[in-house]
């Protein structure tokens, strides 16, 4: 079965500055899709970005990227010129296409954007 | 484009009372529809999934059930809540880009 970990419970980062969230997954499927969700303190959960695992070219999306790592099955998250309403949980995915139920979620990283 | 509904955003109802929650779908048919769970501070659980009409797939024996009488309709029920059913939930559904879109969720607290 797949899992996803995200080893980081909590981060913090200066405004302005650069932080990046750490996730690994486990699969033996060949054909995937990774993504980042983010919750404000809304709760309303929001894609951030997303990464097929065929394409080696890695995702960006303004100031979001990541660093896609297919054989070390790593998928980090690096949020440039952090801003306050960066402040959320943020919950790494991974998705199985053949499979209906077929995404696994991280447990989060709650990351908070100080002035 | 799609959008996905979810009400109500707040409820309280006490112990031994029925629940139930809606969430529907515009802009696309046949979509495969999830609800969630999640406590406080948690990660996400998945309850149900449904991959059409009157199909139902339960991830974890509890005191709700779900129904889909309509094709973007999802609806989470329970006859009698229990303390132990608050949280917040998540309607969400699959896009052809294998990604979840989610609805704004239901605070659920049960007194």
């Amino acid at each position: 079965a797949q899992t996803v970990t995200q080893s980081q419970p909590e981060m913090s980062v200066q405004e302005a500055e650069t932080v990046t969230l750490s996730c690994t997954y486990d699969t033996s499927e060949n054909n995937y899709y990774l993504f980042w969700y983010k919750q404000p303190p809304s709760r309303q959960m929001i894609l951030v970005i997303r990464q097929e695992a065929y394409k080696q070219q890695n995702a960006t999306e303004n100031r979001f990227s990541v660093n896609f790592q297919k054989a070390a099955k790593s998928f980090s998250l690096k949020i440039s010129d952090s801003q306050l309403g960066d402040t959320a949980m943020y919950f790494c995915a991974f998705s199985d296409p053949s499979s209906y139920n077929d995404m696994r979620f991280g447990a989060g990283t709650r990351l908070t954007v100080k002035p | 484009s799609q959008t996905i509904h979810q009400w109500p955003a707040t409820l309280v109802q006490p112990v031994g009372s029925p629940l139930s929650l809606e969430c529907t779908v515009e802009g696309t048919s046949n979509p495969n529809l999830y609800w969630y769970r999640q406590a406080a501070g948690r990660g996400l659980q998945l309850l149900f999934y449904s991959v059409g009409i009157g199909q139902i797939s339960s991830e974890v024996p509890q005191n709700l059930s779900a129904s889909r009488p309509q094709d973007r309709q999802f609806i989470l029920s329970s006859k009698k809540l229990l303390l132990s059913d608050s949280g917040f939930y998540l309607c969400a559904w699959r896009g052809i880009d294998y990604g979840y879109t989610f609805g704004s969720g239901t605070r659920l607290t049960v007194v």
